[in-house]
């Protein structure tokens, strides 16, 4: 099953400030998912990333606050752009790797806004 | 600390017994169904998963029933080890390399 590494593992950032999360997978993979997960909650899927074309959100998600890269097969990054408090969440990202249907998860971005 | 479960309904088991987590699923359409493990500090990890034109199937140690009729999921987990103590995940899926949707997430808390 494919390997996802993702970094940072955690940070501490200022209100208005940005962060960009990256994820590199071991395999090449079609397609890459972002998710959140807010403390004590289950996992909401920000956005689907696909290689060669511009990320689709899902409802509540936009561009402009989280802006996708996606440059090739094996890498995708996630900004969270001018954080506020409310952002403090896991950020997960995802590839179809493991299992007839399994995907594979980073170990997530642990986000604190200050 | 970790925050991941913090609020999630909590099952409690002893060790060597054998654990029950349900999920009441969403889509009727949905061809897929799989179940995660997450650990603290961890991202989901994969456990098992199963077609919608099936009821049953079995791993080492977990079997996933899926009964379409009431849209309802479970995990078994035959002798529970207190490694298996982790919050646990349904999940949805339709298509392939598609989105997908979780449910609301179990803590199984294993004692001994």
């Amino acid at each position: 099953s494919a390997v996802i590494s993702q970094k940072p593992s955690r940070d501490i950032c200022q209100r208005g400030t940005s962060l960009t999360i990256q994820c590199q997978v071991d395999s090449q993979v079609t397609m890459m998912f972002w998710y959140r997960q807010q403390p004590g909650q289950s996992l909401t899927l920000i956005a689907t990333a696909n290689q060669g074309s511009e990320a689709t959100y899902e409802s509540g998600f936009v561009i402009d606050k989280f802006p996708i890269s996606r440059p090739n097969l094996t890498f995708s990054t996630l900004t969270v752009s001018n954080m506020s408090p409310e952002d403090s969440s896991i950020y997960l990202c995802s590839a179809q790797g493991g299992g007839t249907y399994g995907y594979t998860f980073g170990s997530g971005t642990r986000l604190t806004v200050v | 600390g970790e925050s991941v479960g913090l609020h999630l309904p909590t099952l409690s088991v002893q060790e060597g017994d054998n654990s029950i987590i349900n999920c009441a699923y969403s889509n009727s359409a949905s061809d897929y169904f799989i179940w995660y493990k997450q650990e603290s500090g961890k991202g989901p990890q994969f456990i098992i998963d199963i077609r919608s034109n099936m009821d049953k199937r079995q791993g080492q140690r977990v079997t996933v029933l899926l009964n379409k009729t009431v849209k309802h999921l479970s995990l078994q987990i035959a002798a529970t080890q207190p490694g298996d103590s982790a919050v646990y995940f349904c999940a949805e899926g339709s298509g392939t390399a598609s989105k997908l949707t979780f449910g609301t997430g179990t803590r199984l808390q294993v004692t001994l």
